[in-house]
């Protein structure tokens, strides 16, 4: 069983729509990490939190750590938006990051 | 100011060639992972670097893989004898600490074996 999974695998919306895409871990830690990956394989790092809710302009990440879970929200979605969006948790003594198997959003206009 | 950076960004090679990627971490940052990702799949962590200590190689598939670091800079990927299975992506990441968590990635280097 992956320690890091997410849902959906795949998401498809129309331009504007609001977007969730969650995280579930079960490894113990005290951050997560929300990484963008477009098509060239380039990952930015979008996010890394470990409480609370931090925003973005139009995007936004919440984390509860006694649930283990995470949402990374897209308000007002545009094409560009278009990506894999990954969630990773550090773990092991290299704090060594376990990724999800990512979501592949497509935002139509 | 500078990011992680690697090179090359493509590499194609015959299989059963050597090949060594290389990744420039951001200055002063004292860790440095390397993470692949083949086709279809996801991310899996190879080696991890910090500072002066012993790596971390928990994560390399076989003795065909191994690496470098030079002190707190450099570091070098090499795989010996390619294989097919080893077409992806790899990624550099570098963090200012293990404990910052934070890691900011490189462009990767998309490995082809023919």
């Amino acid at each position: 069983k992956n320690e890091v999974e997410q849902s959906p695998q795949n998401l498809t919306a129309q331009e504007g729509e609001f977007i969730t895409i969650n995280c579930s871990y079960s490894v113990g830690i005290s951050a997560l990490h929300w990484l963008q990956q477009h098509p060239g394989g380039g990952i930015v790092s979008l996010f890394m939190l470990s409480s609370g809710k931090k925003k973005h302009g139009r995007l936004i990440a919440t984390i509860n750590i006694q649930e283990k879970h995470s949402s990374l929200h897209i308000t007002a979605s545009h094409p560009r938006d278009s990506a894999v969006y990954i969630c990773a948790a550090p773990s092991g003594s290299a704090r060594q990051l376990t990724f999800g198997s990512g979501t592949q959003l497509t935002v139509l206009p | 100011g500078a990011g992680v950076s690697q090179s090359p960004s493509n590499k194609v090679t015959e299989k059963g060639k050597d090949v060594e990627l290389r990744c420039d971490p951001i200055s002063g940052h004292t860790a440095l992972y390397w993470y692949r990702q083949r086709l279809g799949q996801g991310l899996e962590f190879l080696i991890y670097f910090q500072g002066n200590s012993a790596p971390d190689k928990s994560g390399l598939p076989s003795d065909r893989f191994s690496a470098e670091r030079t002190g707190e800079s450099v570091s070098t990927l090499t795989i010996q004898r390619t294989q097919q299975e080893d077409s992806a992506v790899y990624l550099c990441a570098s963090s200012r600490t293990r404990d910052s968590y934070e890691q900011y990635f490189g462009p990767g280097t998309r490995l082809t074996v023919t």
